[in-house]
């Protein structure tokens, strides 16, 4: 299957900090998600990404679609502590199937 | 509007039984995803249902298995289940697009399985 993978694992920062994470794949993909996971519940949808170098904000966050459709970041400005959870990068291969691969999670504490 | 949901939230079986997890997608949406999330992992995708057929299955044995009734809720079963089969089993939903690219999935709080 396709392989996503997603850095870093995890990370520390205080109150008001920057944060960015990325997200590599080894094929083409069609389509890039964001997905925010707090403890007990399902994913929630943050962006969605459609176009190679597409570059969308919702908020403080802002998430681009590479230029080689391989890749994908999410930014994450002014952190506050409800930002804290995991960041899960999905995308949609071009091979047409709907299915969504994931990567391993980037789990974000904020120190207040 | 009400978002996906699943039922129940825990279950709690013993290796060998069967297992069954319900979900209800968000109303006009055609498409049902299940995903495997074991603990500290990523999602793995399981089954994609839509129009009442199976349209895609990941890399699972047959004994994970579903079903997408004409209401468009969906069913996933697990047979013979095993330890390693615990984890949080989400359910998502999207309409189903003809346009290759514009797919957001919308995701159930999940069913948190345990298998002793």
């Amino acid at each position: 299957g396709q392989q996503l993978n997603q850095s870093p694992q995890s990370m520390f920062i205080q109150e008001g900090e920057d944060v960015s994470m990325n997200c590599t794949s080894s094929s083409i993909f069609n389509t890039w998600l964001w997905y925010k996971q707090e403890p007990g519940e399902g994913p929630v949808l943050l962006i969605a990404l459609y176009k190679a170098g597409e570059l969308t904000s919702n908020g403080r966050l802002t998430a681009q679609f590479g230029i080689t459709r391989k890749d994908s970041f999410l930014n994450i400005s002014a952190s506050i502590p409800s930002d804290v959870g995991i960041y899960f990068c999905a995308g949609q291969p071009a091979s047409g199937a709907n299915n969504l691969f994931f990567g391993t999670g980037t789990r974000l504490t904020v120190i207040p | 509007e009400a978002g996906v949901t699943q039922s129940p939230t825990h279950l709690i079986k013993t290796r060998g039984q069967q297992a069954t997890l319900r979900c209800s997608p968000i109303s006009g949406h055609t498409s049902v995803y299940w995903y495997q999330q074991a603990l500290g992992l990523g999602l793995q995708f399981l089954l994609w249902y839509d129009e009442g057929e199976e349209r895609n299955r990941g890399n699972f044995p047959p004994r994970f298995s579903g079903r997408q009734f004409p209401n468009y809720s969906s069913e996933l079963n697990v047979n013979a289940l095993e330890l390693e089969d615990s984890a949080l089993y989400l359910c998502a939903s999207s309409l189903l697009v003809t346009l290759r690219g514009d797919n957001e999935q919308f995701f159930g709080p999940g069913t948190r399985l345990t298998v002793l």
